[in-house]
């Protein structure tokens, strides 16, 4: 069974530009999630969505934004971008909502603001 | 609001011996789960082992085992016989039992070095 997929692994941007990371969940996983990993910050939460509708989001502004297809696959959208986004964006699947499902993870999409 | 504290920055150990993590969180809830995920260089993050918060037993898989003291709120991970592959960083994370809006809390990481 493959595992989580993320594209593209690394993305070079500049400040000002917009920026669109995908992720494809196991397959008959239907909830993704999203984190973003910083040296500083550490791994934080971004958002999860289950059957195409956010369930829950963390504490980031309005410039980062998500969306799930019918078929699971996740989207993550950041507008504006500042020096600051620069991160490893982690996308995580699982077979359903609930805390006791278990989260796998995907190798992540390395962003770099220049 | 939930947190997750990992006081080791970094810890070493060598080949074949035994050495522990600690991991300590912060909780109003009764009912949640905590783990333990392995990142390596690769950065692809592992699920290493989970313990249901209800579960007094625990949890072990394989050379990976836990300490969790629920009154204490700590959660440590003892790896046994360590192998020069779980040179990592680890993080411990929470997660609450609701049903909805379960995202993984975690907490900083501890950077684990094997030596030969």
């Amino acid at each position: 069974k493959a595992g989580v997929t993320q594209t593209p692994r690394y993305l070079i941007k500049t400040r000002g530009q917009q920026v669109t990371l995908s992720c494809s969940p196991i397959s008959g996983h239907r909830s993704v999630s999203w984190y973003q990993q910083t040296p500083g910050q550490g791994l934080q939460f971004l958002f999860e969505y289950f059957s195409e509708t956010q369930r829950n989001k963390g504490n980031f502004p309005g410039r980062f934004s998500g969306r799930q297809f019918s078929n699971s696959r996740s989207e993550m959208n950041v507008s504006t971008l500042e020096l600051g986004d620069s991160a490893l964006y982690l996308c995580a699947s699982s077979p359903g909502q609930g805390g006791n499902q278990p989260q796998h993870f995907g190798d992540g999409t390395r962003l770099s603001i220049l | 609001a939930q947190t997750v504290t990992q006081s080791q920055p970094e810890m070493s150990v060598q080949e074949a011996e035994t050495v522990t993590l600690s991991c300590t969180y912060d909780t109003s809830e009764s009912d949640y789960y905590l783990f333990w995920y392995k990142q390596p260089p690769s950065r692809q993050m592992i699920l290493v082992i989970r313990q249901e918060a209800y579960k007094q037993q625990n949890a072990t898989e394989n050379r990976f085992s836990v300490n969790f003291q629920k009154a204490a709120k700590s959660f440590s991970l003892k790896i046994s016989d360590s192998q020069l592959g779980d040179a990592a960083m680890y993080f411990c994370a929470y997660r609450s039992a609701l049903w909805t809006g379960t995202a993984l809390i975690f907490g900083k990481g501890t950077t684990l070095s094997v030596s030969s």
